[in-house]
């Protein structure tokens, strides 16, 4: 099983639809888990940590499971500017991100 | 404020030619990693720094890759002799305070190698 494995994609969603994104993780002592955001051509940015009870930001909610060892994006009202890779980063007891391969969005007019 | 600075932004070079990658962290921060990107490999953690120290190579490829930190701000990364499977984006990132904590990463390096 691979570190961290997530849906490569892609997803092509209508402006205003809602999606959602998996990624599972193989280490079960992984501590810190994150998405990151990366626009075509450019560089990775941190889009939100994701934490146990789940958090939101604006129209982004993360959540975590750790019994099954899965996290998740929900991306509500897409926006034309939303389309871009998702990267799922798990952080895994020592000083190093696992970095998954990324989710491609597409957001159509 | 300016972020990771890291130069060239593209570079073309062929086989078996030295390269050098060069990056500026963010004044302050006491973690530099450097990062390698591929379609198939996805996005790969190569070393990285703490205090100018390195901590963990394991992920260099092998013993054609070398990182040094001279100092707080500056960091290369060095591939001789290069080989065409080393094309990829590079990238240098810092963080303060380990990578618990946002990492800001540099624009990258296109390597092109024929």
């Amino acid at each position: 099983r691979k570190e961290v494995e997530q849906d490569p994609g892609p997803f092509n969603v209508p402006e205003g639809a809602t999606v959602a994104f998996n990624c599972t993780y193989s280490n079960s002592a992984s501590q810190s888990f994150f998405w990151y955001r990366q626009d075509c051509r450019k560089e990775p940015k941190l889009l939100m940590s994701v934490y146990s009870s789940g958090n939101e930001d604006g129209r982004f909610t993360a959540q975590l499971n750790r019994a099954s060892q899965y996290i998740s994006l929900l991306i509500r009202d897409s926006k034309l500017s939303d389309s871009a890779t998702y990267l799922c980063v798990v952080h895994g007891g020592s000083y190093q991100l696992t970095f998954g391969k990324g989710t491609k969005l597409s957001v159509i007019p | 404020d300016a972020g990771v600075i890291q130069s060239p932004r593209h570079e073309v070079t062929e086989m078996g030619q030295e390269v050098t990658l060069r990056c500026k962290p963010i004044s302050g921060h006491d973690y530099l990693f450097w990062y390698r990107q591929t379609m198939m490999r996805g996005l790969e953690l190569l070393i990285y720094f703490n205090n100018n120290v390195p901590i963990d190579d394991s992920g260099m490829p092998e013993d054609r890759f070398s990182a040094k930190m001279p100092n707080a701000s500056f960091s290369t990364l060095k591939i001789q002799p290069s080989e065409p499977r080393d094309s990829a984006v590079y990238f240098c990132a810092s963080s303060l305070g380990g990578s618990y904590n946002e990492q800001f990463f540099g624009p990258g390096t296109r390597l092109t190698v024929l």
